[in-house]
C-alpha cells in the first residue's frame, strides 16, 4: 500500500503571498488532517476533512483553508502569508473507525 | 480541549540502557494514545499505540503503559541503539481515525555509542 505523499517538499514564499500545499492520502484512507509543526514543537492541528467537508478545526485563522477531493487527496491553502507561518506542514490520513494516522514527510514552508 | 504534557524534553542515554518518556493528558474521554518517532527532515512515524481498555502493550524493545486513573502513559525503550536517536511524540485522541490528535511537545532522545 502507498503511504501519504506531500508536495512540494520545500517552498519559499514572500510575506503577503498565497500558497497551496498538496497531499495524497494512503490507499484505503478516507480522512485527511493537516498539522503545522513549528521548529522544536509538536504538531498543531489545523483542520480535518471527511467526505469532502471540514469536520474539525484548530485555533487557526480563516486564511488557512482546505479542500478534500473525491479521491481523498487534499489541499491546504494559506492566504496573506505571515513570517510566523514558516513551519513544517504535515498531512495525515486515517480511516474512520480504525486506529492509526499515517503522516507524510511534510512540506517545509519558509516565509521571508 | 485536550492538553498533553510530555517529559523530559531531552534524554541522553548510553547504548544498551533503557529510556522512559512520560506523558499526561487532561481529557478523560481520550481513548487512543499513539507514540510517534520523528527523524530529522521526516514526518512522524507511528511506533506503537495503545487503547484505553489496555494497560500495557509491547512490541520487541518498545512498550507502552497506560494508567487511566492517573491519566498518564509512558513509552519504554529497552536495549537502546544509536538508531533510536530521534524526537519522540506522544499524542491522545478520543475517536481514533476521526478526531484530532493532540500532541505533546516532544522528547529528543540521544543514544550514545
Amino acid at each position: 500500500e502507498t503511504g501519504v505523499t506531500q508536495s512540494p517538499t520545500h517552498l519559499i514564499k514572500t510575506r503577503g503571498q498565497q500558497v497551496t500545499l498538496r497531499c495524497s492520502s494512503q490507499s484505503g484512507h478516507n480522512t485527511v488532517s493537516w498539522y503545522q509543526q513549528a521548529l522544536g514543537q509538536g504538531p498543531q492541528f489545523i483542520f480535518q476533512y471527511y467526505r469532502e467537508e471540514e469536520n474539525g478545526r484548530g485555533n487557526f485563522p480563516p486564511r488557512f483553508s482546505g479542500l478534500q477531493f473525491p479521491n481523498y487527496s487534499s489541499e491546504l491553502n494559506v492566504n496573506a502569508l505571515e513570517l510566523d507561518d514558516s513551519a513544517l506542514y504535515l498531512c495525515a490520513s486515517s480511516l474512520v473507525g480504525q486506529d492509526g494516522y499515517t503522516f507524510g514527510s511534510g512540506t517545509r514552508l519558509t516565509v521571508v | 480541549g485536550e492538553n498533553v504534557e510530555q517529559h523530559p524534553s531531552t534524554l541522553s542515554v548510553q547504548e544498551g540502557d533503557s529510556a522512559v518518556i512520560k506523558c499526561t493528558y487532561s481529557d478523560s474521554a481520550s481513548n487512543y494514545f499513539p507514540w510517534y518517532k520523528q527523524e530529522l527532515g521526516k514526518g512522524p512515524q507511528l511506533i506503537i499505540d495503545i487503547r484505553s481498555n489496555v494497560g500495557e502493550k509491547k512490541d520487541q524493545r518498545i512498550a507502552v503503559t497506560l494508567n487511566k486513573t492517573a491519566k498518564h502513559f509512558s513509552l519504554h525503550i529497552t536495549e537502546t541503539q544509536p538508531e533510536d536517536s530521534a524526537v519522540y511524540f506522544c499524542a491522545a485522541t478520543m475517536n481514533s481515525g476521526y478526531s484530532t490528535l493532540t500532541f505533546g511537545k516532544g522528547t529528543m532522545l540521544l543514544v550514545s555509542p
